[in-house]
């Protein structure tokens, strides 16, 4: 069955520390996508991130970067340098053609605080 | 460009009430999907609508359904609410699906008492 696994529930670092969020996830099609969200307090999810099963680059964007690795089933997430505004939860996602891309299997999320 | 806009922000209501929330997608996105955020269950997909018809549908009972206008807004309605579907109601939008990614809304967040 389709899931996605987010070990980490909470990550508490200092600012300037890099961080990582581990995703694992679980589905029976070869055609799939992966999203990373992050949600503020404010509650509002943010995209970050969507990957399709077919790409295995790793990507950067500033200070962000993602690392999909298809023989393991993960989708980690590295914040390199963190600060202060990085706080949220962080959510790992999995959409499969199987559900028709239009629904979002989510792990439980990961509370990362950066410290002062 | 506007955003995905959800209505009311937050909403307190009786046991036993109905409750009805609104999404209005961004513009020219023609599917909309509901999720709802609790504590202890995390994030659960309610069901997506596109075009005017329900693509998926999550395992949520009977008492919570959704529609969709023809300008692509969509309504979900609780009915006979319990305690326990106090929680976040987020609403996301698609050009499509997810194949293209989706945003999602602030979020109304319902208080059952």
């Amino acid at each position: 069955a389709q899931k996605v696994t987010q070990a980490q529930t909470e990550i508490s670092v200092v600012e300037k520390e890099d961080v990582t969020l581990d995703c694992v996830y679980e589905t029976r099609d070869t055609t799939y996508y992966l999203f990373w969200y992050k949600q503020p307090p404010s509650g509002e999810l943010v995209f970050l991130i969507r990957r399709n099963s077919f790409d295995e680059q790793n990507e950067i964007s500033g200070r962000y970067s993602w690392n999909f690795q298809k023989s393991t089933s993960s989708f980690n997430f590295t914040i390199t340098a963190s600060q202060v505004v990085d706080s949220a939860v962080y959510f790992c996602a999995l959409s499969e053609v199987s559900g028709g891309y239009n629904k979002l299997i989510f792990g439980a999320g990961t509370r990362l605080a950066v410290h002062p | 460009k506007a955003g995905v806009t959800q209505t009311p922000r937050y909403l307190i209501k009786t046991r036993g009430q109905q409750v009805t929330l609104s999404c209005s997608p961004i513009s020219g996105h023609r599917s909309v999907s509901w999720y709802q955020q609790t504590p202890g269950q995390g994030l659960q997909f309610l069901f997506e609508y596109f075009s005017e018809t329900q693509r998926n549908k999550g395992n949520f009972p009977g008492r919570f359904s959704g529609r969709q206008f023809s300008n692509s807004r969509s309504e979900m309605n609780v009915s006979t609410l319990e305690l326990g579907d106090s929680a976040l109601y987020l609403c996301a939008s698609s050009l499509v699906d997810g194949v293209y990614g989706y945003t999602f809304g602030s979020g109304t967040r319902l208080t059952v008492v």
